[in-house]
């Protein structure tokens, strides 16, 4: 069965505190990988795309990887405006048509 | 620089009524899809559209129809609401299916 889980649920960090989120899946041909950030009564925004094992993507203090398994989004000196939580994404199948969404990690900066 | 535009933001509904979710991009999109967000099960993706004329059901479309005249438009249509359709609704736009969707702002449903 196709499965998108996000770990850990929740996230409490220091400001300045680096962290990584994972994001492990199974599903059958995937075609990519998304990472996702969603504000509380908001719409997600798209962060990034990784299509292939190896590859790498960076957008100021975040940047995300992607394995054979699973994908990480590295959070390097956090502010509090990257409180947050982070969706990861896979699109699958023969037609690329089916998408399946994590659950989330919620993540809280302090100052 | 509207995005996708949804409406309403907030609506509450009686058991076995009917209503249209709008949605609505300005971005030129053909790839056009619908989620619902529930509390500790993630986006499920209810139906989407590869461009006009053409739509297909995604993992959870039981209950809801939609259709695709235009490229700009993308209507959900609950046809009779259940307390199981209390949900957030997304409706979500991309240029092609292998790129990242701009997302609406959401619809707040809830069934009584």
């Amino acid at each position: 069965e196709d499965q998108v889980t996000q770990s850990p649920e929740a996230l409490r960090l220091q400001e300045g505190e680096s962290s990584s989120l994972n994001c492990s899946y199974t599903v059958s041909g995937l075609r990519g990988l998304f990472w996702y950030r969603q504000d509380p009564g908001k719409g997600p925004e798209f962060l990034f795309t990784l299509y292939s094992a190896g590859e790498e993507k960076e957008k100021e203090r975040l940047k995300a990887t992607l394995t054979k398994k699973e994908s990480f989004l590295h959070i390097t000196a956090p502010k509090p405006e990257d409180s947050a939580t982070y969706l990861c994404a896979v699109q699958a199948g023969y037609t690329g048509n089916q998408f399946y969404f994590g659950t989330g990690t919620s993540l809280t900066v302090i100052p | 620089n509207a995005g996708v535009t949804q409406t309403p933001k907030f609506q509450v509904l009686k058991t076995g009524q009917s209503m249209t979710l709008q949605c609505a991009q300005d971005m030129n999109h053909e790839y056009m899809s619908w989620y619902r967000q529930d509390p500790g099960m993630g986006l499920r993706l209810i139906h989407y559209s590869v461009g006009a004329g053409i739509t297909d059901q995604g993992e959870v479309p039981n209950g809801y129809n939609v259709s695709r005249s235009t490229t700009e438009d993308f209507p959900l249509r609950l046809l009779s609401a259940a307390p199981s359709q209390t949900s957030v609704y997304f409706c979500a736009s991309s240029r092609d299916r292998g790129y990242g969707y701009t997302f609406g702002s959401g619809t707040r449903l809830t069934v009584v």
